[in-house]
């Protein structure tokens, strides 16, 4: 299947300071990139919708200046967490969206695990 | 009420027995399914789509019922490996949304 990279796996930062993660098609263009948020022991939620060339579509609930995305590529979005609080330590996932026929599929990065002390 | 829902578990089985999962759906104009794997601080990877007319893929089937808006997944023969997070997702043709279930929690046991 498509692989898809997230830089850096994990992140350790004090309250206040900024965080970039990376996420990379590295076998495929994606014109759609999604990313989103899970929490211990609950299921994937969707932060928002990185569409290259254009502004992410954020969900309900998400700040989207506190969480600034950019797809300046086919093949890379990043996410910021802007001024990082311990409530924003979570494990962060982007997946891409591949168009393949009859279905559509999305394959995951492997996760980046902020901690926000 | 949620989107997408799942019972959460945990399912805890015998190795060798066989479970069911189901997963329900509110929006109607639901159009794509699949059942995601998920492994303790991993990332989900697609286990199967789903399809109308239900599909089989060794061990799993999984079928769906667009009108009671609900889809399954069947493990037979269990195995000590299948024990993950099996999350349900459905997506919509006219946007990029997709939407998880909360996941359902498998516990295998020898």
């Amino acid at each position: 299947g498509a692989v898809v990279s997230q830089h850096p796996s994990w992140v350790i930062c004090k309250s206040g300071t900024s965080v970039k993660i990376e996420c990379r098609s590295l076998d495929f263009q994606a014109t759609t990139m999604f990313w989103y948020r899970q929490f211990p022991k609950q299921s994937l939620m969707l932060m928002a919708t990185s569409n290259e060339g254009s502004k992410a579509t954020y969900e309900q609930g998400v700040e989207k200046d506190k969480f600034l995305i950019n797809h300046a590529s086919l093949t890379l979005s990043t996410l910021t967490v802007t001024s990082a609080h311990p409530e924003d330590s979570s494990f962060y996932i982007c997946s891409a969206r591949v168009n393949s026929g009859r279905v559509n599929e999305q394959f995951f990065g492997p996760g980046t695990r902020l901690t926000v002390l | 009420r949620k989107e997408v829902e799942q019972d959460p578990g945990p399912f805890n089985v015998p190795e060798g027995a066989t479970v069911a999962f189901n997963c329900t759906y509110s929006n109607s104009a639901s159009q794509s399914f699949f059942w995601y794997r998920q492994d303790c601080r991993k990332e989900p990877k697609l286990l199967m789509s789903v399809y109308s007319s239900g599909n089989e893929d060794g061990r799993f089937t999984a079928q769906l019922n667009r009108a009671s808006q609900y889809i399954s997944l069947l493990i037979r023969d269990s195995k000590l490996s299948d024990s993950a997070t099996y999350l349900c997702v459905v997506t919509y043709s006219s946007a990029s949304k997709i939407i998880f279930g909360s996941g359902t929690r498998l516990s295998i046991r020898p």
